[in-house]
């Protein structure tokens, strides 16, 4: 089956850095992918659509400059959460569409 | 109402029985029918990928698909431990505007 490896896995920050989490599609190239965001014992929440070369599109209630997304490449969109505060603490995953979609393993994000 | 219901639990069974995990929606332009297994802090792994109506085997895993009452399953036969997961049913009318359910807890006790 298709592989999207998603990294780093976890990570742990002050409140005000800016952290990266990058996506790759490892066996073919996608030229969507999708950011989500999920809190304990609930379900995914679309965040954006990524799509390579262009510019991302948000859903409803997600600040843009806030989430920074980049599809610079048909195998790799990184989300930036920016200036990040606790409030931004959450498991993010990325998915990566081969029809059906093909999930990451998820970053599990901790701002102190 | 949502376009994707689905009975959030938890649900548990005994080793060795079989389970049934069921979703409805609304949407009847929805033609593609994923399931997904999600372990605790993992990132949801497809199981059963259907599209339009009928059936799917693969192993222990049937999925089923009845557009006429816009309602999806999932059937686990024999059951093990290892099962023990959330299971999410997603569908989509287009290929990449996909809807989830809320997710099943699924706990397979030994």
């Amino acid at each position: 089956g298709a592989v999207v490896s998603q990294h780093p896995s976890w990570v742990i920050c002050k409140s005000g850095t800016s952290v990266k989490i990058e996506c790759r599609s490892l066996d073919f190239q996608a030229t969507t992918m999708f950011w989500y965001r999920q809190f304990p014992k609930q379900s995914l929440m679309l965040m954006a659509t990524s799509n390579e070369g262009s510019k991302a599109t948000y859903e409803q209630g997600v600040e843009k400059d806030k989430f920074l997304i980049n599809h610079a490449s048909l195998t790799l969109s990184t989300l930036t959460v920016t200036s990040a505060h606790p409030e931004d603490s959450s498991f993010y995953i990325c998915s990566a569409s081969n029809q059906p979609q093909h999930f990451g393993d998820g970053t599990r994000l901790s701002i102190l | 109402q949502k376009e994707v219901e689905q009975d959030p639990g938890p649900l548990s069974v005994p080793e060795g029985a079989i389970v049934s995990l069921n979703c409805t929606y609304s949407n009847s332009a929805f033609q593609y029918f994923m399931w997904y297994r999600q372990y605790s802090r993992k990132g949801p792994e497809l199981l059963m990928y259907t599209y339009s109506s009928g059936n799917k085997e693969d192993g222990r895993f049937t999925a089923q698909v009845d557009k006429s009452s816009k309602y999806i399953s999932l059937f686990i036969r024999d059951s093990q431990p290892s099962d023990s997961a959330t299971y999410l049913c997603a569908m989509s009318a287009m290929i990449h505007d996909m809807r989830f359910g809320a997710g099943t807890r699924l706990t397979v006790k030994p």
